[in-house]
C-alpha cells in the first residue's frame, strides 16, 4: 500500500538557520507529492507540490524536489523566521485513491 | 482562486449528540472527502463520494458516521451518537475528477465534552 514517512520531531532551529526535513513515501506508479503546513490552531494549507520526478516543488522561499530513484521529498528553507514555526505534513495522492498524509513534522523556530 | 469552505469553525457538543458538519466543495469539482486529524496526530482518510455514493471508507467510518450532499452544493458528515474520542479536526476536500489532486478546506474543530 501507500505510506509516507517523515523526519520524528520537534525540530528546533535558530531564526536564519537552515532548515530539512525528512520525506520518503511508498507507492505504486507514480503519485503526486505535496507538503501541507499546519499553523497553530489553523487548518491545512498546501505548501508546494510536485507531479513527476524532477519537478521542484517552491513556495515562501521553501523547496522540494520529487526524487524518484530515492522516493523522497525532502523539504528544505534556506533561512528560517520565526514565522515558519509550524507542522509539517509530508503526502502523496496516487491517481484515484485517497491522500496518505505522513504524521507530520512539527518544527520550532526561535528568535 | 476558488476553494472548498468549512462550517462552523469550531463545534463543541455533548457526548451522546448528534453532529453534523458541513462542507462547500470546489463548485465544479465532482469527488469529495472527509478525513479527521485527532490532536497532535497524522491527518486520517475516512470516507470518499462520487455520484451520490460512498466511493470508499475507512475502518474508522462506522455506523456512527454518515455523509450526504444534500443538495447541489453541500457536503455534510453526520456523526448519530458522539463519543469523547471524536473529537478532532475534520477536513473535508474536493477534487475535479478522479486521479487529481484534491483541494482542502480549513476545517472544523470538533470538542466532544
Amino acid at each position: 500500500g501507500n505510506s509516507v514517512t517523515q523526519m520524528e520531531g520537534p525540530v528546533t532551529l535558530s531564526e536564519e538557520a537552515f532548515l530539512t526535513i525528512n520525506c520518503t513515501y511508498t507507492a505504486t506508479g507514480y503519485p503526486s507529492l505535496f507538503w501541507y503546513v499546519q499553523y497553530p490552531g489553523e487548518g491545512l494549507q498546501l505548501l508546494l507540490k510536485a507531479t513527476k520526478a524532477d519537478d521542484k516543488g517552491s513556495n515562501k522561499g521553501f523547496e522540494a524536489t520529487y526524487r524518484k530513484e530515492t522516493t523522497s521529498f525532502h523539504l528544505e528553507k534556506g533561512s528560517v523566521q520565526v514565522s515558519d514555526s509550524a507542522v509539517y505534513f509530508c503526502a502523496l495522492d496516487n491517481y484515484g485513491q485517497n491522500f496518505v498524509f505522513g504524521p507530520g513534522t512539527r518544527l520550532s523556530v526561535l528568535p | 482562486e476558488p476553494e472548498v469552505t468549512q462550517t462552523p469553525s469550531h463545534q463543541v457538543t455533548q457526548m451522546g449528540q448528534e453532529v453534523i458538519l458541513r462542507c462547500v466543495p470546489i463548485s465544479n469539482h465532482l469527488y469529495f472527502y472527509w478525513y479527521r486529524q485527532i490532536l497532535g496526530q497524522k491527518v486520517e482518510f475516512l470516507v470518499s463520494f462520487y455520484n451520490n455514493e460512498i466511493s470508499e471508507k475507512s475502518e474508522i467510518f462506522d455506523d456512527q458516521f454518515s455523509v450526504e450532499r444534500p443538495d447541489g452544493s453541500n457536503f455534510t458528515l453526520k456523526i448519530r451518537s458522539t463519543k469523547l474520542e471524536d473529537s478532532a479536526m475534520y477536513f473535508c476536500a474536493s477534487s475535479p475528477g478522479s486521479g487529481r489532486w484534491q483541494y482542502f478546506g480549513p476545517g472544523t474543530r470538533l470538542t466532544v465534552t
